[in-house]
């Protein structure tokens, strides 16, 4: 079945450690979109990316790093420098030809701070 | 930029009953989508409904049917016959019509928690 895998479900990180989460698609989605949700708040754009090899920053982009090498894959890495990095991760894909198509999301990564 | 508020934190219903949850957004744009997310206690996003703005006609999906006022910028959720799987963090989403540089992008309000009393 196609679908997104966000791997790893939870990840710790100790300080001064960058971590990276996983996100892989097999729906042939030419779009795909990194988001962060806090308690009491929706979700929040980090950064998204329409092709490969290109990507453009979201609302809160600081302290965070992506890359689009290939189609099905769009990893996250949460750098030292992201003072507040305990969030709910969430990936997701669309279809960029079709207009109005709906994103779709992987279950998610919940990152906690040693 | 486009925003969206979701005015009710939280809200419940009884089991078999109708609830209606609100949502307004603000744009200036003629051409965009909205969607209904349902996000259960497993965390994952599922998509409930989806609605064109140029379409008229409110979007209905089983038990879940929208009020689309396109004037007013308001986009109410009402779930009929509620069931206990409803119960949920329900988002209101906003997508334009016309995405800056091809994007997709959503705009999501900050959720309503709905439980469903037995």
């Amino acid at each position: 079945d196609g679908g997104i895998t966000q791997s790893p479900k939870y990840l710790f990180r100790k300080e001064g450690q960058n971590v990276t989460l996983s996100c892989e698609q097999n729906l042939n989605h030419d779009a795909m979109y990194w988001y962060r949700q806090d308690p009491g708040q929706g979700l929040r754009l980090i950064y998204y990316s329409q092709i490969v090899n290109d990507f453009q920053k979201g609302d809160i982009a600081e302290g965070y790093s992506v890359s689009r090498e290939k189609k099905e894959s769009f990893p996250l890495t949460v750098t030292s420098a992201q003072k507040n990095p305990t969030a709910f991760y969430l990936c997701a894909s669309s279809g960029r030809t079709a207009t109005g198509q709906p994103q779709h999301f992987g279950d998610g990564t919940r990152l906690s701070i040693l | 930029a486009q925003t969206v508020t979701q005015s009710q934190p939280e809200m419940s219903v009884q089991e078999a009953e109708t609830v209606t949850l609100s949502c307004t957004y603000d744009t200036s744009e003629s051409d965009y989508y909205l969607f209904w997310y349902k996000q259960p206690p497993s965390r994952q996003m599922i998509l409930v409904i989806r609605q064109e703005a140029y379409k008229q006609q409110n979007a209905t999906e089983n038990r879940f049917s929208v009020n689309f006022q396109k004037a007013a910028k308001s986009f109410s959720l009402k779930i009929s016959d509620s069931q206990l799987g409803d119960a949920a963090m329900y988002f209101c989403a906003y997508r334009s019509g016309f995405p800056q540089g091809g994007s997709e992008k959503l705009v999501f309000g900050k959720g309503t928690k709905l439980t469903v009393n037995p």
